[in-house]
């Protein structure tokens, strides 16, 4: 089965610092996709990026992008010059190949930016 | 811009009496999820439709939990009766297959069971 680890339970950066967040996952499959999701406070979760296991080049969108390390199965996110929008639950999860989009997701990592 | 509606966004309750959540995903995603969030931890899937079909609820506790999605469009999620350890949020989620696997989720909604 697959699992999906996050081993910050809650981080804290001053506001216009360079954050990165961790996440491990363990499976044996080979083809699959990485997520992370934002859940911010009482509003509903939205898909921050998205990563294809079968590309290498690590994806990118805006201040957001992922350190995806697939022999080490590893998935981290780095969020530049962070904003106070971006405080947030962060989740980490994993979706099999294509025929089955159940996706797994980490406990979370909540984050704070600091005025 | 299109959103995926829950209702009720809060709810009270009593343990042994029976509750119900409602989803209305965004037009045209044919694939509805629900899934339960236990505060401070990520949510988990409970059961998935393609269209009214179930795909996997192969995490609901089948003696308790039912859903449902008649018409392939809206949803209903019913617990009964309903536990202490139910007290949860419970999101809703929608996805069409031409989106890239993305899942757009609702605000859920947030149980209390006393």
């Amino acid at each position: 089965a697959q699992t999906v680890t996050q081993s910050q339970p809650e981080m804290s950066v001053q506001e216009a610092e360079t954050v990165t967040l961790s996440c491990t996952y363990d499976t044996s499959e080979n083809n699959y996709y990485l997520f992370w999701y934002k859940q911010p406070p009482s509003r509903q979760m939205i898909l921050v990026i998205r990563q294809e296991a079968y590309k290498q080049q690590n994806a990118t969108e805006n201040r957001f992008s992922v350190n995806f390390q697939k022999a080490a199965k590893s998935f981290s996110l780095k969020i530049s010059d962070s904003q106070l929008g971006d405080t947030a639950m962060y989740f980490c999860a994993f979706m099999k190949h294509a025929s089955d989009d159940k996706i797994i997701f980490g406990k979370g990592t909540r984050l704070h930016i600091l005025p | 811009e299109a959103e995926v509606a829950q209702s009720p966004r809060y709810k009270i309750t009593e343990k042994s009496q029976a509750v119900a959540f409602w989803c209305d995903p965004i037009s045209g995603h044919a694939t509805l999820y629900w899934y339960r969030q236990i505060l401070g931890q990520g949510p988990e899937l409970l059961v998935q439709f393609q269209d009214e079909s179930v795909v996997d609820d192969s995490q609901l506790p089948k003696d308790r939990f039912s859903a449902e999605r008649l018409k392939g469009v809206d949803s209903t999620l019913k617990i009964q009766p309903a536990e202490l350890g139910d007290s949860a949020m419970y999101l809703c989620a929608s996805s069409h297959p031409g989106g890239l696997y993305e899942q757009f989720f609702g605000p859920g909604t947030r149980l209390t069971v006393l």
